[in-house]
């Protein structure tokens, strides 16, 4: 199975701040990577699909990018909005789709 | 408006069985890939399976295989999953999720979750 490693756990940040977000895959998984935010007592909401790839609706500060087997999120200027869990998930064609850890995102 | 709504959730004994019920409004379900993904009490997600569109590729996490059976009814514009010999550790919101039309596998529909609480 594929592991997905996300870093931090979680991070505390301020209004207007750059947060980033890591995702490491054990194995090649290409562009398979996906991102989702939840905030408590709610589902989950997709972000970002394909590494990079903004879904309809989402915010501009929010980005997505792919380095081999490490992806990375990324908020450029973190609103009230934002504070809420992080999660990454490989989607590539061998099942069982896994997500990462999460990363909790906290006001400072 | 498009929209997934999750229902059967519970509390049950150990060994007990349950269905959940997802309906689909305001899309085609019977065009699109279904999953299921729990989430127990304070932790994080869990991909635990997948249906085609067609239904003929089922696939399911190690940890509810044999157990759990994921199933749709497109005219009724339903998933269902059947879950026997529950455990205490199957536990959690149960949310099903539909597949992006634009492949990835992303989620992009959510339902809002269903509760079960395995336990006596």
């Amino acid at each position: 199975d594929i592991q997905m490693t996300q870093s931090p756990s979680s991070l505390s940040a301020s209004i207007g701040d750059r947060v980033t977000i890591t995702c490491r895959a054990s194995q090649y998984i290409g562009t398979y990577l996906n991102w989702y935010q939840q905030k408590p007592g709610k589902a989950p909401k997709l972000l970002i699909f394909a590494a990079s790839s903004l879904q309809s609706g989402v915010p501009s500060r929010f980005s997505g990018t792919e380095s081999g087997t490490d992806y990375t999120l990324t908020i450029t200027s973190l609103q009230p909005e934002d504070f809420a869990t992080y999660y990454c998930q490989q989607t590539n064609s061998a099942f069982p789709l896994t997500f990462g850890g999460g990363t909790k995102v906290q006001i400072k | 408006e498009v929209e997934l709504l999750e229902s059967g959730g519970g509390l049950v004994q150990p060994g007990g069985s349950l269905r959940l019920s997802c309906e689909a409004s305001g899309f085609r379900f019977s065009n699109y890939e279904m999953n299921w993904v729990r989430q127990a009490p304070g932790k994080g997600l869990e991909w635990i399976s997948h249906i085609s569109s067609s239904g003929s590729i089922i696939k399911y996490a190690d940890s509810v295989k044999g157990r759990f059976t994921v199933s749709k009814d497109d005219a009724k514009n339903s998933l269902y999953l059947l879950m026997n010999s529950l455990r205490a550790e199957d536990t959690a919101v149960y949310y099903c999720a539909r597949e992006s039309p634009y492949g990835f596998g992303a989620l992009d529909v959510w339902g809002q979750g269903t509760m079960v609480t395995v336990g006596s």
